[in-house]
């Protein structure tokens, strides 16, 4: 079965620099979510998105942006990157964002910043 | 405000013990879900069970089994005759019913399971 495709699996910036991950969710759901997971930490969240509009907003700091697009895979810019972004970022996707079910997970994409 | 905690930061058992990992939440909504999922080394988050608030009905899934309490809002999870391969971080988190507000996790708690 189809799973969440989260690209780049693993992408090394220099401070300063901008990075953008793309998450592709399984087909049909609705419904994408961000989530940012430092070391040693739980995941948190950062944004979500439903029939390509913005539907919350968790921590996501001015410097990052997102959107969702037509064929529903979504973008997370991340600009003037800091050390302290380095961390997992995780994409996940559902069906009905009113029926909370299970939030499917992509694999992650490690950003790391020097 | 929704808060997860999961006071065990770090359990290590011998193989074939079993092992009950803690989860304590706080939420002000009547209705919502509770979830744990399984981060193994490699780093993807594993789903491994969604209960919703009404149903308090204990659940076994092999090895596995969750004890929903609601008196004491905990939602704890148990493994029997752990294995190495059940050595990971794992999460226990908290949503509401719409949809719209994501999952709240605690902070995880680290398994070592040693052969």
């Amino acid at each position: 079965a189809a799973g969440v495709i989260q690209s780049p699996r693993h992408l090394i910036k220099e401070k300063r620099e901008t990075a953008t991950l793309k998450c592709y969710p399984i087909p049909r759901h609705d419904t994408v979510y961000w989530y940012q997971q430092g070391p040693g930490q739980d995941p948190q969240f950062l944004i979500s998105f439903y029939e390509k509009m913005q539907s919350d907003k968790g921590s996501i700091p001015d410097r990052f942006s997102a959107q969702q697009f037509s064929d529903y895979h979504s973008e997370l810019n991340m600009s003037s990157l800091e050390l302290g972004d380095s961390a997992l970022y995780f994409c996940a996707s559902s069906l009905d964002s009113f029926y909370n079910g299970e939030l499917f997970f992509g694999e992650g994409s490690r950003l790391t910043v020097l | 405000a929704q808060k997860v905690t999961q006071a065990q930061t770090e359990i290590s058992v011998v193989e074939k013990e079993d092992v009950t990992l803690d989860c304590v939440y706080e939420t002000r909504d009547t209705t919502y879900y509770l979830f744990w999922y399984k981060q193994p080394p490699s780093g993807e988050l594993v789903f491994l069970i969604r209960r919703n608030s009404f149903d308090e009905q204990n659940e076994i899934s092999g090895r596995y089994s969750w004890n929903f309490q609601k008196s004491t809002s905990s939602f704890n999870f148990t493994i029997t005759a752990s294995q190495v391969v059940d050595s990971a971080v794992y999460f226990c988190a908290l949503s509401d019913l719409t949809g719209r507000r994501a999952l709240t996790f605690g902070s995880g708690t680290r398994l070592q399971v040693q052969p």
